[in-house]
């Protein structure tokens, strides 16, 4: 089955960089964008940006231009988010999600990772 | 600013129906697609497109879009359907948006 399985909880001080996984099985991991998107405590859902991994072309919502990187390595058919110079407001539970377009039907994510927190704190 | 907008709450009884809408200009020409979030759980895909339900998705979950409001509609709302409902769609850069959110509360 499709499956997206992220990286474990990380603790950070403010002024570091974070590097969080996204492991994709089931599925061809070059044929679909992956999508992140992140949750603060209590809040809704935020839009971070995508990668294609067949190209490694990117695109980030600007709120995070500057600070976000996402990479992949296919050999792994994993997906990559750094975040750098971490502020306490960027404590949040990330998720990794696979984006599915068509013409008809429109466009999607299915599925998400279970998510991974990120606590940034002195 | 969200530019897709959302109701922060919303209340139904157990089996009535309830709908949840979501506004935006980019809905008169997109798609919105719908999340359910429970507590401690990642996002669960319930409705895309036009009105599409993913393999599982009970089928008293619907949806529908008209100018600029996309609704998602629970016919006959049991007690497991109470969580958080997002919206997500294009903004006007093309880049992704989601709604604020509503939780429903099964009374």
């Amino acid at each position: 089955q499709v499956q997206l399985v992220q990286s474990g909880a990380e603790v950070k001080k403010p002024g570091a960089s974070v590097k969080v996984s996204c492991k994709a099985s089931g599925y061809t991991f070059t044929g679909y964008y992956m999508h992140w998107v992140r949750q603060a405590p209590g809040q809704g859902l935020e839009w971070m940006g995508w990668i294609n991994p067949n190209s490694g072309g990117t695109n980030y919502a600007q709120k995070f231009q500057g600070r976000v990187t996402m990479t992949r390595d296919t050999s792994i058919s994993t997906a990559y988010m750094e975040l750098s110079r971490l502020r306490s407001d960027d404590t949040a539970v990330y998720y990794c999600a696979r984006f599915l377009s068509s013409s008809w039907y429109g466009d999607w994510f299915d599925p998400w990772g279970q998510g991974t927190l990120v606590t940034v704190s002195s | 600013s969200s530019e897709l907008t959302q109701d922060p709450a919303v209340s139904v009884a157990l089996g009535q129906t309830v709908r949840i809408t979501c506004q935006g200009d980019s809905l008169r020409s997109y798609y919105a697609s719908w999340y359910q979030q429970k507590p401690g759980q990642a996002p669960v895909l319930v409705i895309y497109g036009k009105n599409n339900r993913p393999s599982g998705i009970p089928d008293r979950f619907s949806g529908s879009s008209s100018g600029n409001t996309a609704s998602l509609t629970i016919t006959g709302a049991q007690a497991e359907d109470e969580a958080d409902y997002y919206c997500n769609s294009r903004d006007s850069s093309g880049s992704r948006v989601f709604g604020g959110g509503t939780k429903l509360t099964v009374l």
